[in-house]
């Protein structure tokens, strides 16, 4: 089987720094994406890592270590309106993305 | 542009009936995914269209549930004798090709089986 591991929920303060991990099993790989979801609101990309290393777009930043089957969202500068769900999907066909549960950010002032 | 497009943005049915739910993906994507969400939970795979080939069954949950694809564009989502199990947010997606992980969302059916 198949399975993706996040923290359900973090809390950070406005203009911080926070990481959400991501660890998963899955018995083929092709990358690891992430997704911003705000409630009730369709999931938007993020970022994908299909190699290891460090992916950089602006305040967000990815990482992917397929050693050790993890991966993190790094988001910088934090602003209110980064309060949402934050997803990590692994690619494992080319094409589907397997999601995790998602973990729910809250930015405080 | 226009991104994805969905429709109904909600459907209440009951317990029993049939249901068709409408994706228009962006104009130009040759790959198209259905997933849905439960509330509070990520999302899970359903079916995904590539250009003219088969489509990627796989994640449909039961016979009951199935899709298709004219035209290599406009995509609905067919489920028979709907259960309260089906009550989610149906979430379609659209990509250029079937690489990197980047697909684009539509906003979802809210469907409640009462």
């Amino acid at each position: 089987g198949q399975s993706l591991e996040q923290p359900s929920e973090v809390t950070a303060v406005e203009g911080a720094i926070v990481q959400i991990n991501c660890t998963y099993q899955t018995s083929g790989f092709y990358g690891l994406s992430w997704y911003q979801q705000h409630d009730g609101g369709a999931p938007t990309f993020l970022s994908y890592n299909g190699l290891d290393g460090l992916e950089e777009t602006g305040r967000f930043s990815s990482f992917l270590s397929r050693s050790d089957s993890y991966g993190y969202l790094l988001l910088q500068e934090l602003q209110m309106k980064d309060s949402a769900s934050y997803f990590c999907a692994v690619s494992n066909s080319g094409y589907a993305l397997n999601f995790g549960k998602g973990t729910s950010l809250l930015v405080t002032p | 542009g226009a991104g994805v497009s969905q429709s109904p943005s909600n459907k209440v049915t009951e317990k029993g009936k049939d249901v068709e739910l409408r994706c228009d993906p962006i104009s130009g994507h040759t790959a198209l995914y259905w997933y849905r969400q439960s509330l509070g939970q990520g999302l899970e795979f359903l079916i995904y269209f590539q250009g003219n080939s088969a489509p990627d069954k796989s994640g449909l949950p039961s016979d009951r549930f199935s899709a298709e694809r004219t035209g290599g564009s406009v995509s609905t989502l067919t489920i028979q004798r709907t259960q309260q199990e089906d009550s989610a947010v149906y979430l379609c997606a659209s990509s250029l090709d079937s690489g990197r992980g980047e697909q684009f969302f539509g906003p979802g059916t809210r469907l409640t089986v009462l």
